[in-house]
């Protein structure tokens, strides 16, 4: 399974937009990039994902570098209840199973 | 509304004892999966299944048993095997191919 790298922690404030990094330097082509956001006690919610192009849903954003080494998850007005652990996966289009990280602990400060 | 639940919330067992956790979906996906989470720590896949009567072994398998005898359910086993089996359990399912699952709000399971 390919591997990400996220940063441990990141720290942000209220109504200010954030960029959550990932990196995925052996990716594979048919590889897609999702990211997974898990509040305290609860199961992992779905963000967003994307193969190539970036991506744009009622949550965030997804920007892809064009050697699809990395990624960045947007959040475009971080609110109090974004603070989450989230989670950036590579899923093979024909593999069925994702294969979690640690993730990145996002704290958001009123 | 289409979801999937997981049940009980919490379950409590002595150690020694199998327990079975219960997962349903009514979203018409055919795969399901469960994961184990230790505190602090990422998800870790114990079996996941693609089709009916069919499933496979995940990273950390031993000492938990699946079946997959309907589409909407894929109930877990911890038995006695498995030697720390407290841990927060989570289950998911998806369309096959590279779409998003949807998880459960999860089992906390305590061995004492």
């Amino acid at each position: 399974d390919a591997k990400t790298t996220q940063p441990n922690s990141m720290e942000s404030n209220e109504e200010e937009p954030v960029h959550l990094p990932c990196n995925h330097s052996t990716i594979s082509g048919t590889d897609y990039i999702h990211w997974y956001r898990q509040l305290p006690s609860q199961g992992p919610e779905y963000v967003i994902h994307g193969l190539t192009s970036n991506v744009n849903n009622r949550m965030a954003s997804l920007a892809i570098a064009e050697d699809r080494k990395s990624s960045t998850l947007i959040l475009h007005r971080a609110t109090l209840r974004d603070a989450a652990v989230y989670y950036c996966i590579l899923r093979d289009g024909g593999a069925q199973k994702l294969v979690f990280g640690q993730g990145t602990r996002l704290t958001i400060n009123p | 509304d289409g979801g999937i639940t997981q049940s009980p919330k919490y379950l409590f067992r002595k150690e020694g004892q199998n327990v079975t956790l219960s997962c349903e979906q009514n979203l018409n996906h055919d795969a399901m999966y469960w994961y184990r989470q230790d505190p602090g720590q990422g998800l870790r896949l114990i079996y996941y299944s693609q089709i009916v009567n069919d499933f496979q072994k995940g990273d950390i398998a031993e000492g938990y048993s699946v079946s997959r005898e309907k589409k909407e359910s894929f109930p877990l086993t911890v038995t006695s095997a498995q030697k720390n089996p407290t841990a927060f359990y989570l289950c998911a399912s998806s369309r096959l191919g590279a779409y998003g699952y949807t998880f459960g709000s999860g089992t906390r399971l305590t061995v004492v």
